[in-house]
């Protein structure tokens, strides 16, 4: 079975600054991964994923993250944040020929302070 | 775009009480999931489907049962309701894999709370 670790549950940063939100999977099989973002009292939004191929993937909203298989880590960062970026980010692993299922972590609440 | 919606945004229910949620998706997606939320534990899999009238167990199917009769609908019964079910509901949908993505679309949300 694989699990996925968020290091932190909550990360407070002021506007402006660069911010990185730490994810950590285990898996004895390869995996797709995801990040989602959940703004307050909405559903969970697709930020970006890795499949396959270059391991830096870029997403919405400026984000981008990087897949390193032998630290099996896929740490998300943001060089400038904003207000708007407040949030619930959470980390996600998929395995293959899983039927799509989704392991989460446990979240991740990413607080922008002016 | 994809479109999941429920049928609540809010509920309130007493204890023992039978509870439908309901969700919709617009896509013709073959996979539908339940999963509640609740702090520090992330989203946890209640259950799962892949096709009309299939079902499959997800992490934490105590409790709950589904029910999908149409492909858009995947229902989530809460058949006597305890307080250790109050928490946030979130439906989603997928394709099947191997067509091309991998990704859920999720509804709303649904905060359930029973008391």
């Amino acid at each position: 079975a694989q699990s996925v670790t968020q290091l932190d549950s909550q990360v407070p940063v002021f506007e402006e600054a660069p911010v990185e939100l730490r994810c950590n999977y285990s898996s004895s099989v390869s995996v797709y991964l995801f990040w989602y973002v959940q703004y307050p009292n909405q559903g969970l939004q697709l930020l970006l994923k890795y499949l396959s191929g270059s391991t830096l993937v870029k997403g919405i909203n400026g984000f981008e993250a990087e897949f390193n298989k032998s630290q099996t880590s896929f740490h998300l960062r943001k060089p400038s944040v904003h207000i708007s970026d407040t949030a619930e980010y959470f980390c996600a692993v998929s395995v293959y020929n899983a039927g799509n299922m989704l392991t989460f972590g446990g979240g991740t609440r990413l607080m922008v302070k002016p | 775009d994809v479109k999941v919606t429920q049928s609540s945004r809010y509920l309130v229910k007493r204890t023992g009480e039978k509870v439908f949620l309901e969700c919709v998706q617009d896509m013709d997606h073959e996979n539908m999931f339940w999963y509640r939320q609740d702090p520090g534990l992330g989203l946890r899999l209640i259950y799962f489907s892949y096709d009309v009238k299939m079902k499959e167990k997800g992490d934490i199917p105590e409790g709950y049962s589904v029910s999908r009769e149409k492909k858009e609908r995947f229902s989530l019964i809460l058949e006597s309701a305890s307080t250790n079910q109050t928490s946030m509901y979130l439906c989603a949908s997928s394709l099947i894999p191997g067509q091309g993505k991998y990704e859920q679309y999720f509804g709303p949300g649904t905060r359930l709370t029973v008391t």
